[in-house]
């Protein structure tokens, strides 16, 4: 299967800083990339829907100042969390979309466990 | 809006046992996915159908399209240790041509060896 890449893969950092997560499709080039953020024994939320070379669809209840999401080529998306608080801790999974029309596959990141102290 | 329900929740089962998981749903959906996911990993794709009434297999896994295209169900036989995780369905939005997925509420497999 297709080959997703997310860095990093655990981050730890002070309440209060910004953090970026890099979501890389490495051998397709994925024009739709989804974000989303897993609580505990739950299934995925999803955050948001990145389009290369245009703004990012959020879903509601996802403050958009606060996960900033570029998604500046068909092969890179980038997740930042902006003044990171313990709150966001979380895990975030991207994933790559090589969907037409109305079939497709969607492939997975291996996931950035996010730890604001 | 859409939901797929997914079922059991939680599974314990001896090694060996064979285990059956279902996913269904009150609105027709056009492909089903299969994901296992292992703590602290993304999820990984198992198996992919398309067409309703689909059987397909992938090792010791068998994943079936419902009739309907209302639910879909996934198999595994003899199953093994390594095989715990959870699981997830999931389906394409019907507003959505890019892939936006709605996911099961997974099922959480447990194998005793």
């Amino acid at each position: 299967g297709a080959v997703v890449s997310q860095h990093p893969s655990r981050v730890i950092c002070k309440s209060g800083t910004s953090v970026k997560i890099e979501c890389r499709s490495l051998d397709f080039q994925a024009t739709t990339m989804f974000w989303y953020r897993q609580f505990p024994k739950q299934s995925l939320m999803l955050m948001a829907t990145s389009n290369e070379g245009s703004k990012a669809t959020y879903e509601q209840g996802v403050e958009k100042d606060k996960f900033l999401i570029n998604h500046a080529s068909l092969t890179l998306s980038t997740l930042t969390v902006t003044s990171a608080h313990p709150e966001d801790s979380s895990f975030y999974i991207c994933s790559a979309s090589n969907w037409r029309g109305h079939t497709g596959e969607l492939f997975f990141g291996e996931g950035s466990r996010l730890t604001v102290l | 809006g859409q939901q797929l329900n997914q079922s059991p929740q939680s599974m314990f089962i001896q090694e060996g046992e064979d285990v059956s998981m279902n996913c269904t749903s009150s609105s027709i959906f056009n492909t089903w996915l299969w994901y296992k996911q292992d703590p602290g990993e993304g999820p990984v794709l198992l198996i992919a159908l398309y067409k309703a009434g689909e059987l397909t297999s992938n090792g010791r896994l068998t994943a079936q399209f419902g009739i309907t295209r209302k639910d879909s169900f996934l198999n595994i036989s003899a199953s093994i240790p390594s095989d715990v995780g959870i699981y997830f369905c999931a389906g394409p939005a019907l507003s959505s041509n890019t892939g936006k997925l709605i996911f099961g509420q997974g099922t959480t497999l447990q194998v005793k060896p």
